[in-house]
């Protein structure tokens, strides 16, 4: 029973490329978070999503950041021309249902803008 | 230009000795406080939880204390190992019903000196 998986693990971008984060929740859950963090710091939230729908993305900046969870596939989070200061860790978490506190969280993708 | 990051709180036990790891928490109306564990280079990890009308909630080695008069919550961790090493994040869950977000704390760094 795999846990929740993200991948890349890793990922270096140049200032204006694309990055794609994606995340298949555990086996079972339809709700998924995102969440960023810088070094040195806590867990932003950006964006919850359930399949097909976005429920609360207040924490997402307005511009260059989108994320989907289609039907069939994993969660992406898109940022169009990266910067260097979305240089973070982005984590995905999953649970069963919206009124579970204890969310699984993947082990993050490791974004590094040069 | 680039963001400096906080630095988080450390606290260093001697291995064997309890450990309390403190939170201060802001939204009156949470319903639910999360505790994480996130070892380096990896994603944050359950650890226990407790209902806000709860005062005590006992784990594995670990026991979570809520004082809502003034806002606090503690982790104690009994007999401190070197794989307790870790950043420890409190969460909240705000208000009750249907969907409510998590919001992390900022954390603090256990260290465990063998």
């Amino acid at each position: 029973n795999a846990g929740v998986m993200q991948n890349p693990r890793h990922l270096v971008r140049r200032r204006g490329q694309e990055a794609r984060l994606r995340c298949s929740p555990m086996k079972g859950h339809s709700h998924v978070y995102w969440y960023r963090q810088l070094p040195e710091e806590g867990l932003k939230f950006m964006v919850y999503l359930q399949k097909e729908n976005i429920i609360d993305e207040s924490g997402m900046p307005k511009e260059r950041f989108s994320a989907e969870f289609p039907k069939e596939g994993p969660s992406i989070l898109r940022i169009q021309q990266v910067v260097r200061g979305d240089s973070a860790a982005y984590f995905c978490a999953s649970s069963p249902s919206s009124i579970i506190s204890g969310y699984t969280f993947g082990s993050g993708t490791r974004l590094t803008v040069v | 230009g680039e963001s400096v990051g906080l630095h988080l709180p450390t606290l260093s036990v001697q291995e064997g000795d309890n450990s309390i790891i403190n939170c201060a928490y802001s939204n009156s109306a949470s319903d639910y406080f999360i505790w994480y564990k996130q070892e380096s280079g990896k994603g944050p990890q359950f650890i226990i939880d407790i209902r806000s009308n709860m005062d005590k909630r006992q784990g594995q080695r670990v026991t979570v204390l809520l004082n809502k008069t003034v806002k606090h919550l503690s982790l104690q961790i009994a007999a401190t190992q070197p794989g307790d090493s870790a950043v420890y994040f409190c969460a909240e869950r705000g208000g009750s019903g249907g969907y409510q977000k998590v919001t992390f704390g900022t954390g603090t760094k256990l260290q465990v000196i063998p």
